[in-house]
């Protein structure tokens, strides 16, 4: 299986901040990667397919980058609604289509 | 929109069915997929299916005893789980793919339905 590991597990920011989320990949995933956001009691919501192309109705302050094992999301100017818990998941079409642990982004 | 339904609460080696119903799209054209989340923890991937029906395979935790399908005319998607475990108590999400490739990621969730296995 692919393991997917995303640091760090927290991140305490304030609004106006920058934010770096970071997903490493066991193995090299090409740039078949997706991020995702979820906030307490509600589903996830597709922000980042391909490693770096925005889903529909994505805000422009969240960006993605990154190939091969390293990937990464980036927030520009966090608004208050942007605190919530970030998730990637590989799309290699290698099964199973893992996800990582998760990154909390909380209000400091 | 998608709609889960057959949550309940069962004894631990037990069955159950899992529902997700569809409407708004057109359901053949998209690939997809069972996700759940454990109280409180990450999301996991459990299974998928293409627009035809084949498997997109199976999490080890679930292997041999879910059994994912779809019938495209009842614009539905099933997850049959037997045996099950505790560990398999969690909220139960349906999922849509971007297109019927299953590179890309999932742009439509419903709001889950919740299975609780416990005696």
């Amino acid at each position: 299986d692919i393991v997917l590991t995303q640091s760090p597990a927290t991140l305490s920011l304030s609004p106006g901040d920058s934010a770096t989320l970071s997903c490493r990949t066991s193995q090299s995933i090409s740039t078949s990667l997706a991020w995702y956001q979820q906030k307490p009691g509600q589903a996830p919501r597709l922000l980042i397919y391909a490693a770096s192309s925005r889903a529909s109705f994505i805000p422009d302050r969240f960006s993605g980058s990154g190939s091969g094992t390293q990937f990464t999301l980036t927030i520009n100017s966090l608004e208050p609604e942007d605190f919530a818990t970030y998730y990637c998941q590989q799309r290699s079409g290698r099964l199973p289509l893992t996800f990582g642990g998760g990154t909390k982004v909380e209000i400091k | 929109q998608l709609v889960e339904s057959g949550g309940d609460l069962v004894q631990p080696g037990r069955s159950l069915r899992l529902t997700c119903t569809a409407s708004g799209f057109t359901f053949d054209d998209h690939a997809l997929h069972w996700v759940r989340q454990p109280p409180g923890k990450g999301l996991e991937w459990v299974s998928g299916v293409t627009w035809n029906g084949d498997s997109l395979g199976y999490a080890d935790s679930v292997r041999g005893r879910f059994t994912v399908s779809r019938d495209n005319a009842k614009k539905s998607l099933y997850l049959q789980m037997s045996t099950l475990k505790t560990e398999d108590t969690a909220l139960y999400y349906c999922a849509r793919d971007i297109n019927n490739s299953g590179l890309y990621g999932s742009d439509f969730w419903g709001q889950g339905t919740l299975v609780t296995v416990s005696s």
